[in-house]
């Protein structure tokens, strides 16, 4: 099993709710990762984690808020977003590290959030 | 911030061409990769290829390395609709995280 999965596939959500994004790996890979993707943009990191330890937070507001209760799940809690928060959110996951380790990320195919 | 910088920003061809696109970075890398996105999809990872390494081959990809001009490229031979999609170079600037280029958007016209 080579996929990650990402739940749900679209999200619309108003500006004072509470909704998480899901995502599932069961490769055995220890690094997770989330990306923002904005249209006609590339991904941005957002958060790394490894070992299911927080490693990397690239500055987020708090309004997002990752969680990685074990090894195979991240999960990503949104609240009170603006409408500028609307993006593709990839998660990925990697065996290792990916510069160190010369090894490739996998995608899942992302959660489109509109918020209203 | 951006590691790399992908041109052209979009190419467009005919079905049967080759496609090449370049990619540039700043800092000193472990390996640099590419991937495929199609049209607002997840990104699937096309190829890898190491510091010490010049060039790569996987099918109908070829990628090249130049660490002294902190450059490479991708060529696609024989290109296919079905190659139609964005592609994006990516980094490791650090040990742990993907740094990704603009991306180019190639179009293969039947």
């Amino acid at each position: 099993d080579t996929e990650v999965t990402q739940t749900p596939k679209h999200l619309v959500m108003g500006m004072t709710n509470k909704k998480s994004l899901k995502c599932e790996q069961h490769m055995g890979h220890r690094a997770m990762y989330w990306y923002k993707q904005k249209a006609k943009k590339p991904p941005e990191l957002m958060f790394v984690y490894s070992y299911e330890k927080l490693s990397i937070n690239e500055s987020v507001p708090s309004r997002f808020s990752p969680e990685c209760p074990n090894s195979s799940l991240l999960n990503l809690h949104l609240h009170a977003l603006q409408p500028e928060d609307s993006a593709l959110y990839l998660c990925a996951s990697s065996q290792g590290y990916l510069g160190r380790m010369n090894t490739e990320a996998f995608f899942g195919q992302g959660t489109r959030l509109t918020v209203v | 911030s951006q590691q790399g910088e992908e041109d052209p920003q979009a190419l467009s061809i005919q079905e049967g061409e080759n496609a090449t696109m370049n990619c540039s970075y700043k800092t000193s890398i472990n390996n640099l990769q590419w991937y495929r996105q199609n049209s607002g999809r997840g990104l699937v990872h096309l190829i890898l290829i190491r510091s010490n390494e010049r060039e790569k081959h996987s099918g109908r990809l070829r990628v090249t390395l130049d660490t002294s001009k902190k450059s490479s490229s991708l060529l696609i031979t024989a290109s296919r609709a079905a190659d139609t999609a964005s592609y994006f170079c990516a980094t490791a600037p650090g040990y742990s995280t993907l740094t990704f280029g603009k991306g180019t958007m190639l179009l293969v016209s039947p």
